[in-house]
């Protein structure tokens, strides 16, 4: 059972460039979120899905796109790679309603330069 | 909307000794969900413990154990008998139940935990 797996681990973009965050679960979780990670800051939440087809925004979605196509993959889109898009992210998983909290991927850390 | 607060950004503890590390937070929610998560160097995201807000009793997970003062709303989190692994960046976290915002967890911003040997 791998969990929650992400994609890559670490990455450098160019100011500009766009790339894609993988995030994959085999746990069957119908809810699925990414969260970015910044000293100070704790996490916060950028976009969540409840359910394929189904994505909607968090605190800080600007500048990311999401899509759910199915219920293991959980992409995050950075569009045009900005500077303050330099963060820790985090995918997660949960079932609506248990009280275990979410499983967390491993993170990814980018850096734009 | 539900805020954490973590008072604490760094904390540290002699090894074997015990400490306690703080979380309040604000809601209106009668029946919630609190979570205490371990981020060690390796970044991976750990749940230590987590406490149904209808449970008066507080949990236990062998050396770890919660204070849950549902009136103050404050949970806090004791280590005892720290280990040098210990030693990593703790979240308190809120999730409100189902119908709710139950999709997603809310974070304090964290209490870093050095553990001297």
């Amino acid at each position: 059972n791998a969990g929650v797996t992400q994609t890559p681990k670490f990455q450098v973009l160019k100011t500009g460039q766009s790339m894609t965050l993988q995030c994959a679960q085999d746990m069957n979780h119908e809810y699925m979120s990414w969260y970015r990670q910044d000293p100070g800051m704790g996490l916060r939440l950028i976009h969540y899905s409840v359910g394929a087809g189904i994505t909607d925004q968090g605190e800080v979605p600007n500048g990311y796109n999401v899509s759910r196509s199915t219920t293991e993959d959980f992409p995050l889109r950075l569009l045009s790679a900005a500077p303050s898009q330099t963060s820790v992210y985090f995918c997660a998983s949960s079932t609506p309603g248990l009280n275990y909290g979410y499983t967390f991927g491993s993170g990814t850390r980018l850096t734009v330069v | 909307a539900q805020t954490v607060t973590q008072s604490q950004p760094e904390m540290s503890v002699q090894e074997a000794e015990t400490v306690t590390l703080s979380c309040t937070y604000d809601t209106s929610e009668s029946d919630y969900y609190l979570f205490w998560y371990k981020q060690p160097p390796s970044r991976q995201m750990i749940l230590v413990i987590r406490q149904e807000a209808y449970k008066q009793q507080n949990a236990t997970e062998n050396r770890f154990s919660v204070n849950f003062q549902k009136a103050a709303k404050s949970f806090s989190l004791k280590i005892s008998d720290s280990q040098l692994g210990d030693a990593a960046m703790y979240f308190c976290a809120y999730r409100s139940p189902s119908g709710g915002s139950n999709y997603k967890l809310t974070f304090g911003k964290g209490t870093l935990l050095t553990v001297n040997p």
